[in-house]
């Protein structure tokens, strides 16, 4: 079965810091690649999508994500966090010929001021 | 962006009713919609696909007749907790991709607690 794997479930920053949360999928065919944060108390939001072409990919807030096939990876990436980037950070795959998307765990970031 | 609304925002009751909750599609139409379950501390597990027209698809281990899911029009579908119970007290999620697309905006949740 298909499966989205966030290996840090919390990771706690300080500001200016540098940020990369991992993320991998299982399944070996064409996917879409998302990454989505959750505010707190705030619904989910889009960060920033991979579908093809180039694979380092640029989002909203100066967030970044980089798709290497081989590895079956889309970290994303942030080289200078923010009190305000404290969220709930979400990876999500969706086989292409699927539109169901299949969330990791999440992971917690937590930034101190 | 593509606004997706959901009714209510948070809802008590008490064990043994059934709760119906919206969701509900602003600015564009959504032939799909997805229904999500998110646990404290967990991450969305996908309960059923939404199909206007037709019957939902759930995913494995999902209880259809407990989780109600009517997609009237191409931009409202319903999910019904019937005889809800204290574990099914949870934070439910709608998302639906305008235009069938593939980009899927999410509902702002609604908070379920069985009592």
């Amino acid at each position: 079965a298909q499966s989205v794997s966030q290996h840090n479930h919390h990771v706690i920053l300080s500001e200016a810091a540098s940020l990369e949360l991992g993320c991998n999928y299982s399944y070996g065919g064409t996917v879409n690649l998302f990454w989505y944060v959750q505010y707190p108390g705030q619904h989910l939001q889009l960060l920033l999508k991979y579908f093809s072409g180039d694979p380092l990919v640029k989002g909203i807030k100066g967030f970044e994500a980089e798709f290497i096939k081989s590895k079956f990876s889309f970290n994303l990436r942030k080289p200078s966090v923010q009190w305000s980037d404290t969220a709930e950070y979400f990876c999500a795959v969706r086989r292409s010929s699927a539109s169901k998307i299949i969330f990791g765990s999440g992971t917690r970031l937590s930034i101190r001021p | 962006g593509a606004v997706v609304s959901q009714h209510p925002s948070r809802v008590i009751c008490k064990s043994g009713t059934s709760v119906k909750i919206e969701c509900r599609s602003l600015d564009f139409q959504a032939t799909t919609m997805f229904w999500y379950r998110q646990f404290p501390k967990k991450s969305l597990m996908l309960m059923a696909t939404s199909n206007e027209g037709s019957k939902a698809t759930y995913e494995q281990g999902v209880e259809k007749d407990k989780f109600l899911i009517n997609h009237a029009s191409l931009t409202l579908s319903t999910l019904t907790v019937t005889s809800a119970h204290p574990e099914d007290s949870s934070f439910y999620i709608c998302s639906a991709p305008p235009g069938g697309g593939e980009t899927q905006y999410f509902g702002p949740g609604t908070r379920l607690l069985v009592l």
